[in-house]
């Protein structure tokens, strides 16, 4: 059974503190690592889709790095600030064509203004 | 406005009814994907359908039944054969071929009465 697991389960930060976030998963037959921000009452938005060992990808103040050989990525985001408040979600896909993600169970964000 | 929407936003179930859970799509999307939330866990796949007049169980189809008649809909039944309906639904579509990145719809929270 695979298993995406992800760190902290929850965090509180003050408004302007940089912070990060860990996603690890199986890299046996690994396709893609997705990254989700999902706000409360909202769809889940989709942040990043990584694929090389290596991958750097940033938008805005977010960005994420991938290491598909030992299985993890990071997720940090700089200056926190409140509208940042949600919880992040990453998933592994290993179906290749199908798509098939794993999620892990997120990790809760609350920037106190 | 291009999007998913689900609904209705709340929906209770008696024991032994069968309910649906509505998901349409003008994405133009071939694949489609239905996922349950639970507290404490990440998304599970229940169903998922990567073209018209097509669908495959995902890891939890046990008490769900699907449906794919036309491409911009994927209607989800939770039939009385699901013990434990009571849970968060969402649904996805994805552009096969055009990325790997599911785009969500808000969500359906199913209450058992």
């Amino acid at each position: 059974i695979l298993n995406v697991e992800q760190s902290p389960q929850s965090l509180h930060v003050q408004e302007g503190d940089s912070t990060n976030f860990t996603c690890s998963f199986p890299s046996s037959n690994f396709y893609a690592l997705h990254w989700y921000r999902w706000e409360t009452a909202k769809s889940p938005e989709a942040l990043f889709v990584m694929t090389l060992n290596g991958d750097e990808k940033k938008k805005g103040r977010i960005s994420a790095t991938l290491n598909t050989k030992e299985g993890y990525s990071y997720l940090y985001i700089k200056g926190s600030q409140p509208e940042d408040s949600a919880t992040y979600l990453c998933a592994g896909s290993y179906g290749g064509a199908t798509n098939k993600l794993i999620f892990g169970t997120g990790t809760l964000l609350a920037v106190q203004p | 406005d291009g999007g998913i929407t689900q609904s209705p936003k709340y929906l209770f179930r008696k024991e032994g009814q069968n309910v649906t859970l509505s998901c349409e799509q003008n994405l133009n999307h071939d694949a489609m994907y239905w996922y349950r939330q639970d507290p404490g866990q990440g998304l599970r796949l229940i169903y998922y359908s990567q073209i018209v007049n097509d669908f495959q169980k995902g890891d939890i189809a046990e008490g769900y039944s699907v449906s794919r008649e036309k491409k911009e809909s994927f209607p989800l039944t939770v039939t009385s054969a699901q013990k434990n309906p009571t849970a968060f639904y969402l649904c996805a579509s994805r552009e096969t071929g055009g990325g790997e990145t599911q785009y969500f719809g808000p969500g359906t929270r199913l209450l058992v009465l």
